[in-house]
């Protein structure tokens, strides 16, 4: 157990709806990042909040969005969704004051869109 | 965007062999960081390297990050049935960003 948790675990939706997915980082860390992973593209970073701020950007679509709250948990929005957006999607964080950016992650939500 | 390449992308190996598998960039990168994923679950950090030739054990593992800095390698030992999953190089890049390689799938027959 990372001490990352993420829910839901399994998220089913329809086309053109729209889903939050939530993360809660393990207990003192700062960081978030949010990954898709897909059978043909492998993990994809997404974005990076740390303590409530957007810090990095990664191959995000428009239609995503996210957010991290005062107390650091984080969301992921995901509107309009499409047939191509079913993937597994990561959060992982990573501990203040990490040079070397040991991230760890959750057990993830896999999203299936139909 | 930054591309990792692992080699094998699968193997099959016999319970109690040693098993190796390469990552390489045209990259690169000041860490090196291997995960493993088993079904259902994240990616779990198992070894990190911080040092260009720095060469790095954990158990059964050991890892080597290369001179160049722009690959890696990642040896298990004697393996056994729960070596099984899929294994992922990563890099870390810019602000503190990860870029993955496609993983390999190892298969341990006992």
């Amino acid at each position: 157990d990372s001490g990352v948790t993420q829910t839901p675990k399994h998220l089913i939706t329809a086309t053109g709806q729209r889903v939050t997915l939530r993360c809660s980082p393990r207990s003192g860390d700062l960081s978030v990042y949010w990954y898709q992973q897909s059978l043909d593209q492998g993990l994809q970073f997404l974005i990076q909040y740390y303590n409530g701020e957007e810090r990095a950007k990664g191959n995000i679509l428009e239609r995503f969005s996210a957010q991290q709250f005062p107390d650091l948990h984080s969301e992921l929005n995901l509107s309009s969704l499409e047939l191509g957006d079913s993937a597994l999607y990561f959060c992982a964080s990573s501990p203040v004051g990490s040079v070397y950016n040991e991230q760890f992650f959750g057990p993830g939500t896999r999203l299936t869109v139909l | 965007g930054q591309q990792l390449n692992q080699s094998p992308q699968s193997m099959f190996i016999q319970e109690g062999e040693d098993v190796s598998m390469n990552c390489t960039s045209s990259s690169i990168f000041n860490t090196w960081l291997w995960y493993k994923q088993e079904p259902g679950e994240g990616p779990v950090l198992l070894i990190a390297l911080y040092k260009a030739g720095e060469l790095t054990s954990n158990g059964r593992l050991t890892a080597q990050f290369g001179i160049t800095r722009k690959d890696s390698f990642l040896n298990i030992s004697a393996s056994i049935p729960s070596d099984v999953g899929i294994y992922f190089c990563a890099g870390v890049y810019g602000n503190n960003r990860l870029a993955f390689g496609k993983g390999n799938q190892v298969v341990v027959i006992p």
